[in-house]
């Protein structure tokens, strides 16, 4: 599986800045999203990051307050624009499909999770 | 509209019963449907995927039943252990899993000793 490696892994922001989290993966990837979990509750797709252009986000996520970044293979920013404590949350990078062949058993379908940045928003 | 519904939310087993968690969808659309399992404080680990052309995939004590009939798959971990208590999240994307996945709501495992 890809070692993915995200900062910070916690942070505690005031209401109204931005934060932005980053999200670095060991070999290159196809695909790389952006999902919220908030406290004891489920995963919730925000984003799929494009390569070289916008990403594509889903219904009841917007570019203004979410915008992300991913200008190669290996790397991508989500940032948390005006937060507010409802932003108050679980930021989890997700990557799939390793591009440089790999002996183990990893194809285009495994999503495979970073550790997630707890963002708290006083 | 919650398109994968999961369920039990909360689920007690003892130690080598069998743990069984079931997961409905909605969306016919759905062609790939992995298992996670989370650990407080760590993100979801894959622990077993399957395509609607088999009915059942087996690995290690993990085993998933998938029903495309009737919309349905349940994951079954046989001889629980106490390191097995965690949160499981059923999923589903579509493309062959080449999109991002639509959670169920998680079931939060505790095997007893």
């Amino acid at each position: 599986s890809a070692v993915i490696s995200q900062k910070p892994s916690r942070d505690i922001c005031q209401r109204g800045t931005s934060l932005t989290i980053q999200c670095q993966v060991d070999s290159q990837v196809t695909m790389m999203f952006w999902y919220r979990q908030q406290p004891g509750q489920s995963l919730t797709l925000i984003a799929t990051a494009n390569q070289g252009s916008e990403a594509t986000y889903e219904s009841g996520f917007v570019i203004d307050k979410f915008p992300i970044s991913r200008p190669n293979l290996t790397f991508s920013t989500l940032t948390v624009s005006n937060m507010s404590p409802e932003d108050s949350s679980i930021y989890l990078c997700s990557v799939k499909g390793k591009l440089v062949p790999s002996k183990d058993s990893s194809g285009n379908t495994e999503a495979f999770f970073g550790q997630g940045t707890r963002l708290t928003v006083v | 509209q919650q398109q994968v519904k999961q369920s039990p939310q909360s689920l007690i087993v003892q130690k080598g019963g069998i743990s069984i968690i079931n997961c409905a969808y909605e969306n016919t659309a759905f062609d790939y449907f992995p298992w996670y399992q989370q650990f407080p404080g760590k993100g979801p680990a894959l622990l077993i995927a399957i395509r609607p052309d088999v009915s059942e995939k087996k690995e290690g004590r993990f085993t998933i039943s998938f029903n495309k009939s009737a919309k349905q798959f349940s994951l079954h971990i046989m001889d629980s252990q106490p390191g097995d208590s965690a949160t499981y999240f059923c999923a589903a994307s579509i493309g062959g899993g080449a999109d991002g996945l639509t959670f169920g709501k998680g079931t939060h495992l505790i095997i007893q000793p």
